[in-house]
């Protein structure tokens, strides 16, 4: 079966430090993957997706993650961490032809001024 | 107004009561989804329908039903509610032509007393 596995369920950066929030996928072939962010008290909003195009994708929020087959992984990034960023992430994946996503079990990320 | 909304946005109701909560779109799309968010578990879908004809289960199913009374509007009932039931429930919508990912709803707080 399909998974995601996100790395931490709690991640603490400084304000202006880099940003990691791992995931990794279980797929026989490429999936699409997504990034969805949930700040407090609302739904999840989309950061970014990979649908087989370019492998580095850019999201909104200075967000981007790159899919790197090899490592089945589709980590998301940010250069510099802003105080907003402070929030709940979730990766996602959709197998191959089924239009359904899986979601991980969510990294919630603080941001410390 | 909101692409999807939900209602109600918290509810709190007793062991053994029927509740539904509501959804209805704007986007058109003809596939609804419900999820439950518990803490450290990440998005499970309950049930999904790709169009008013086409309604399936998903992973935790049991103890809830659906119904698709229109492509805009989509519900799920719990018949006999129970407090292990008390989570954060989703309804998101994907567009059936090309899979780019789910628009959220804001969310229904329950809590089951």
């Amino acid at each position: 079966a399909q998974s995601v596995t996100q790395l931490g369920s709690h991640v603490s950066v400084s304000e202006g430090a880099l940003v990691l929030l791992r995931c990794n996928y279980s797929s026989s072939v490429p999936p699409y993957l997504f990034w969805y962010v949930q700040y407090p008290n609302q739904g999840l909003q989309l950061l970014l997706k990979y649908t087989s195009a370019a492998t580095l994708v850019k999201g909104i929020n200075g967000f981007e993650a790159e899919f790197k087959k090899s490592e089945t992984s589709f980590h998301l990034t940010k250069p510099s961490a802003h105080m907003s960023d402070a929030a709940e992430y979730f990766c996602a994946v959709s197998p191959y032809n089924t239009d359904k996503l899986i979601f991980g079990t969510g990294t919630r990320l603080q941001v410390f001024p | 107004d909101a692409d999807v909304t939900q209602t109600p946005r918290n509810r709190i109701t007793k062991t053994g009561k029927r509740i539904m909560l509501e959804c209805s779109q704007t986007k058109g799309h003809d596939r609804m989804y419900w999820y439950r968010q518990d803490p450290g578990l990440g998005l499970r879908l309950i049930y999904y329908s790709f169009d008013v004809k086409d309604i399936n289960k998903g992973e935790i199913s049991d103890g809830y039903s659906v119904s698709r009374q229109a492509q805009a509007k989509f519900s799920l009932s719990l018949e006999s509610a129970i407090p292990n039931q008390t989570a954060l429930y989703f309804c998101a919508t994907s567009d059936d032509r090309t899979f780019y990912g789910y628009t959220f709803g804001s969310g229904t707080r329950l809590t089951v007393v």
